[in-house]
């Protein structure tokens, strides 16, 4: 979807390095999310955002920080990656009673 | 919390035949809405169809059509004329008053020639 863009595409990292996701909107929506995709689980809520500068945890925080200075901005932060954070990486865009629009996710891998 | 089962991990159907995916999900909210969403191989999450809770008539969306009941909290998803696009993993999802969607663990859709 041309309005939410996820980056990098793809990226590997190191056990311990700190990683960060990002992901822009062009519309100006409430809701951010971000999800992680894994075999045999679906995807997992890991922080949500409501409006700039509100955010609140999903099902699986641990190990995540996020912030939201701007509307348009949400950007994931694995402070020290570790291997179970390997994952395809979802955000997510919605105004309120909406349908979430997807952008094309990020398979991080940690070594 | 709302939970969200798809209990058919993976399933089959020839081309031009008709396949039905089964969800069953749990919700102590009376107003929200069920989703379904399609991922490819090449990973893109597409919306295939919504269906607001308070609404009584199933959605449709050309060959893509929904059994919803309410009552039983069961949403499945109906394939009509299976073509080889339809190849996927199908995610059943459900959305409350505090928009966060929770998804079930999909099921495995292959379209055979």
């Amino acid at each position: 979807d041309a309005g939410i863009t996820q980056s990098p595409r793809y990226k590997i990292t190191e056990t311990g390095r700190q990683v960060t996701l990002m992901c822009h909107q062009t519309w100006s929506h409430s809701y951010m999310f971000w999800y992680r995709q894994d075999l045999g689980h679906g995807l997992r809520l890991i922080y949500y955002s409501a409006a700039a500068d509100i955010t609140d945890k999903g099902e699986v925080p641990d190990g995540y920080v996020v912030s939201r200075s701007k509307t348009e901005n949400f950007p994931l932060t694995l402070e020290s990656a570790t291997r179970s954070q390997t994952s395809v990486y979802f955000c997510a865009v919605s105004p309120a009673h909406s349908p979430l629009h997807f952008g094309n996710g990020t398979r991080l891998t940690v070594t | 919390a709302q939970t969200v089962t798809q209990s058919q991990p993976e399933m089959s159907v020839q081309e031009a035949e008709t396949v039905t995916l089964s969800c069953t999900y749990d919700t102590s909210e009376n107003n929200y809405y069920l989703f379904w969403y399609k991922q490819p191989p090449s990973r893109q999450m597409i919306l295939v169809i919504r269906q607001e809770a308070y609404k009584q008539q199933n959605a449709t969306e050309n060959r893509f059509s929904v059994n919803f009941q309410k009552a039983a909290k069961s949403f499945s998803l109906k394939i009509s004329d299976s073509q080889l696009g339809d190849t996927a993993m199908y995610f059943c999802a459900h959305q409350g008053g505090s928009e966060k969607l929770v998804f079930g663990k999909g099921t495995k859709l292959t379209v055979n020639p």
